[in-house]
């Protein structure tokens, strides 16, 4: 049964890079059928999705985010990162990785939903 | 950014009760859209899949039904259990959005 930890710092600085990781278990990141995501949530409200990667390294990003956010994946152990730039109180959140299984036929891929999530870790952006 | 317009943003019911929410989407998606179950300081928890299937491990009493726009999660008989926040999440296009949630109490 695969399960996946988030962890990093909890309280990172205004302007300062929020840098989190996934750590994966029970399974193997570099297997082609998922997508690797992260989601945050910031404190009484709902979720957004920030962005996935899959083995390949092929990322998509939420453009409300793009141009200070990058996810990575580390094969050699196991684990996928997020970094977010410039950060601001705006990212203080519950920040969520996720796996989504997919299958690939051909130019069609189907998607299973995120069915396994980490437990979230908490980061608090303040100085 | 496809839009996830979901209804209603809470509701209360009774056990034993069916419920229904819904969540339409600002273009079609197919059938690309899973319903979230979410409980106070947990992570979701997937529910349904491609608009109508069933998780493993789920029970039968949840159900989804839907296709282009307009999709709805049904609770048959509302257990205690059933109490929190679901949320739909479209992975049609990206980016992937979610549905602003439906949070379900106790009447």
């Amino acid at each position: 049964q695969v399960q996946l930890q988030e962890s990093g710092p909890g309280l990172v600085k205004p302007s300062q890079t929020l840098s989190l990781t996934c750590a994966v278990s029970g399974g193997s990141i570099s297997s082609g059928s998922y997508y690797w995501s992260w989601i945050r949530q910031p404190a009484g409200k709902g979720l957004e999705w920030i962005g996935r990667i899959d083995t390949s390294g092929s990322t998509n990003y939420n453009p409300s985010l793009r141009s200070r956010v990058s996810i990575s994946v580390d094969t050699s152990k196991n684990q996928f990162s997020l970094k977010l730039r410039s950060v601001t109180a705006a990212d203080t959140a519950v920040y969520y990785c996720a796996q989504t299984r997919i299958t690939i036929i051909g130019e069609v891929i189907d998607l299973y939903g995120m069915d396994v999530w980490g437990q979230g870790t908490t980061v608090t952006v303040s100085s | 950014a496809i839009l996830m317009t979901q209804s209603p943003s809470s509701l209360s019911a009774s056990v034993g009760d069916r419920v229904t929410i819904t969540c339409r989407a600002s273009q079609d998606i197919r059938s690309d859209l899973g319903w979230y179950q979410q409980k106070p300081g947990k992570a979701p928890k997937l529910l349904i899949y491609a608009a109508s299937s069933l998780h493993s491990g789920i029970p039968s009493r949840f159900s989804g039904s839907g296709s282009g726009t307009n999709f709805t999660l049904a609770i048959s008989s509302l257990q205690p259990e059933d109490f929190a926040t679901y949320y739909c999440l479209q992975d049609s296009n990206y980016p992937w959005t979610f549905g602003l949630g439906t949070k379900v109490d106790i009447k």
